[in-house]
């Protein structure tokens, strides 16, 4: 079957530094993707989201590259910060449904 | 910045008992959903909710389960005969419009234990 939002499920980065998380994707009929963000306890929060027609979509501290030959996401997060701990999802929408995958766990180091 | 507001934070039941999870979606948007997320798994879709009847469902979403929109604001989720394994958290969410990428606001969420 179609497997989406595949991710890494741990990474661990130096408070300061740069974090990249990745994120595969197999259906090549998706053309939106969304980049969402769970802290323990709480719902997924947007953080940004691409079309299909971008490569790259910058926000505050934040940059999403979408390779659509490879079928590959990543989403630059930069200085990182404590707050910045949590479980980072790819979510491409099938029609109104999103599809979560099991996200990558960022922690931040001091 | 609106929210959207879940209650209970946390409800637990007995086995077989029926509870209903509340949520008040953001005032102007049209497009309302349920999501579960069993400890340490995916979130998954349950039901999308427009114009006052189920559009989309998903197979987790048996006949133990059903939506309303009772009075205009609130959007509830009731589970008619809880077992073990409803044990979630459940988030609500709404959208303002027909197009995904007008975003989803997720609420903070309904931790449910099934004892």
């Amino acid at each position: 079957g179609e497997s989406v939002g595949l991710h890494l499920p741990t990474l661990s980065v130096q408070e300061g530094d740069n974090s990249i998380i990745n994120c595969a994707y197999s259906n090549s009929a998706s053309d939106y993707f969304i980049w969402y963000k769970q802290e323990s306890g709480k719902g997924p929060q947007f953080i940004i989201d691409i079309r299909s027609n971008m490569d790259k979509r910058q926000g505050q501290r934040v940059t999403v590259l979408l390779n659509k030959t490879v079928k590959h996401l990543s989403l630059q997060i930069a200085a990182t910060q404590p707050g910045d701990s949590a479980v980072y999802f790819c979510a491409p929408p099938l029609s109104r449904q999103l599809t979560f995958g099991s996200g990558t766990q960022l922690t931040v180091l001091p | 910045e609106p929210e959207v507001t879940q209650t209970p934070s946390h409800q637990v039941t007995q086995m077989g008992q029926e509870v209903i999870l509340r949520c008040v979606p953001i005032s102007n948007h049209l497009y309302f959903y349920w999501y579960r997320q069993i400890l340490g798994q995916k979130v998954e879709f349950l039901v999308s909710f427009y114009n006052n009847e189920i559009s989309e469902k998903s197979e987790i979403f048996d006949d133990q389960f059903s939506v309303e929109r009772p009075d205009g604001s609130n959007f509830t989720l009731k589970i008619r005969s809880t077992k073990l394994e409803d044990s979630a958290m459940y988030f609500c969410a709404s959208m303002p419009g027909q197009a995904v990428n007008y975003g989803y606001t997720f609420g903070s969420g309904t931790r449910l234990t099934v004892v």
